[in-house]
């Protein structure tokens, strides 16, 4: 059974410090990657779609990297601002179907 | 712009009534979802439907039922809400799915729903 992980759960940056956050899941035998942002009360925007013959993709400041065999994604915030501020969540597709498997999430702050 | 919008943000009703979530796109997507979002759960599939008319259990569906009678419109209903019914509720639609699919899922706003 496929299982996300994040961690860290929440963190809090100065502004204009890049950052990680770290995606691990359980079955390597994935198709895509992604990664939404979440701002409070509201619902899911996808940021970034990582297919598994790619190792990363670019948006802006925000660089997502996939790595299959070790199990684990990364999503790399440069220069962090306040409006950054929001949770971040990966996703994959399971190995059943329609369903997509998410994270629980990184909450991130970024101080003025 | 793709849009997907839920008729209510926030709601709050009663244990035992009968409750309509109501959720619509306008991406021509054929497949639509509702999740229930809660603090250290996460997201969590309730229903999922890949065709008019059509549905497939998620994970949660105890106490749910869905409708999608018409190809945009996809509806959640609570047949008699109950208290540990109180939570964020999302839906999605997306042009495919599947375990190769690269389309991302089309989130709502979201409703938050809480039963008294």
């Amino acid at each position: 059974k496929q299982e996300v992980t994040q961690i860290p759960a929440a963190l809090s940056v100065p502004e204009g410090e890049n950052l990680v956050l770290n995606c691990s899941f359980t079955d390597s035998a994935i198709y895509n990657l992604q990664w939404f942002r979440q701002d409070p009360g509201k619902g899911l925007t996808s940021l970034l779609l990582i297919q598994s013959s790619q190792r990363e993709q670019t948006s802006g400041r925000l660089n997502a990297s996939l790595d299959k065999s070790s199990g684990r994604s990364t999503l790399y915030i440069a220069a962090s601002q306040p409006g950054d501020s929001a949770t971040y969540l990966c996703a994959v597709p399971n190995t059943g179907g329609f369903k997509t498997i998410f994270g629980a999430g990184t909450r991130l702050f970024v101080k003025a | 712009d793709v849009k997907v919008t839920q008729s209510s943000r926030y709601l709050v009703k009663r244990t035992g009534e009968k409750v309509f979530l109501e959720c619509v796109q306008d991406m021509d997507h054929e497949n639509m979802f509702w999740y229930r979002q809660d603090p250290g759960l996460g997201l969590r599939l309730i229903y999922f439907s890949y065709d008019v008319k059509m549905k497939e259990k998620g994970d949660i569906p105890e106490g749910y039922s869905v409708s999608r009678e018409k190809k945009e419109r996809f509806s959640l209903i609570l047949e008699s809400a109950s208290t540990n019914q109180t939570s964020m509720y999302l839906c999605a639609s997306s042009r495919t799915v599947g375990l190769t699919s690269t389309d991302t899922q089309y989130f709502g706003p979201g409703t938050r729903l809480t039963v008294l």
